[in-house]
């Protein structure tokens, strides 16, 4: 089985800039979440999407939105970047079916955002 | 030991010998606690679990460690290859919500 997949897997975009990332969940999965891994402040929880609805959201602003489509697949777009938006975007998708947290997560390669 | 500061906290040890990594959590409500294993250019890595009504489990040369009372979390790996050469972070879920720690670098000497 296919694991998760992240593309592009890097990107260069400048201040002011939109950006959109995509996540192909494992076969099966319904629930992907979306993280974003800084050196100073690890992973931080962005959303959570399931069955098309955005299901969990963490202490991101606005500027940060996603979506997911009826194959599972999920996008995430980051509008107006700004330079601390630089960081390794991580997908994870597990069944979701149970709604809690403790389900595993499979995690992609990441996506390795630099805003210049 | 997991540190909020920019420097990510490293370990070097001796090939074949063991390791112990620290995670200090800081939700008491926390129940259930998950080590990963993040090697440079992939994503996280499942490791191992363990529960708060749990204080010990056991893997294949890893053993997580529960101290609910100093809300401290430990990873030990057995005979350490260098294939274990990664960063290791714990995270912790209470209320639905992950919480996950800076990690450390750990590298293993030939």
């Amino acid at each position: 089985k296919a694991g998760v997949t992240q593309t592009p897997r890097y990107l260069i975009k400048t201040r002011g800039q939109q950006v959109t990332l995509s996540c192909s969940p494992i076969s099966g999965h319904r629930s992907v979440s979306w993280y974003q891994q800084t050196p100073g402040q690890g992973l931080q929880f962005l959303f959570e999407y399931f069955s098309e609805t955005q299901r969990n959201k963490g202490n991101f602003p606005g500027r940060f939105s996603g979506r997911q489509f009826s194959n599972s697949r999920s996008e995430m777009n980051v509008s107006t970047l700004e330079l601390g938006d630089s960081a390794l975007y991580l997908c994870a998708s597990s069944l979701g079916t149970s709604g809690r947290a403790e389900e595993t997560q499979y995690f992609g390669p990441g996506t390795r955002l630099l805003v210049l | 030991g997991e540190s909020v500061g920019l420097h990510l906290p490293t370990l070097s040890v001796q090939e074949g010998d063991n390791s112990i990594i620290n995670c200090a959590y800081s939700n008491s409500a926390s129940d259930y606690f998950i080590w990963y294993k993040q090697e440079s250019g992939k994503g996280p890595q499942f490791i191992i679990d363990i529960r708060s009504n749990m204080d010990k489990r056991q893997g294949q040369r890893v053993t997580v460690l529960l101290n609910k009372t100093v809300k401290h979390l430990s990873l030990q790996i057995a005979a350490t290859q260098p294939g274990d050469s990664a960063v290791y972070f714990c995270a912790e879920i209470g209320g639905n919500q992950f919480y996950f720690g800076t990690g450390t670098s750990l590298t293993v000497i030939p």
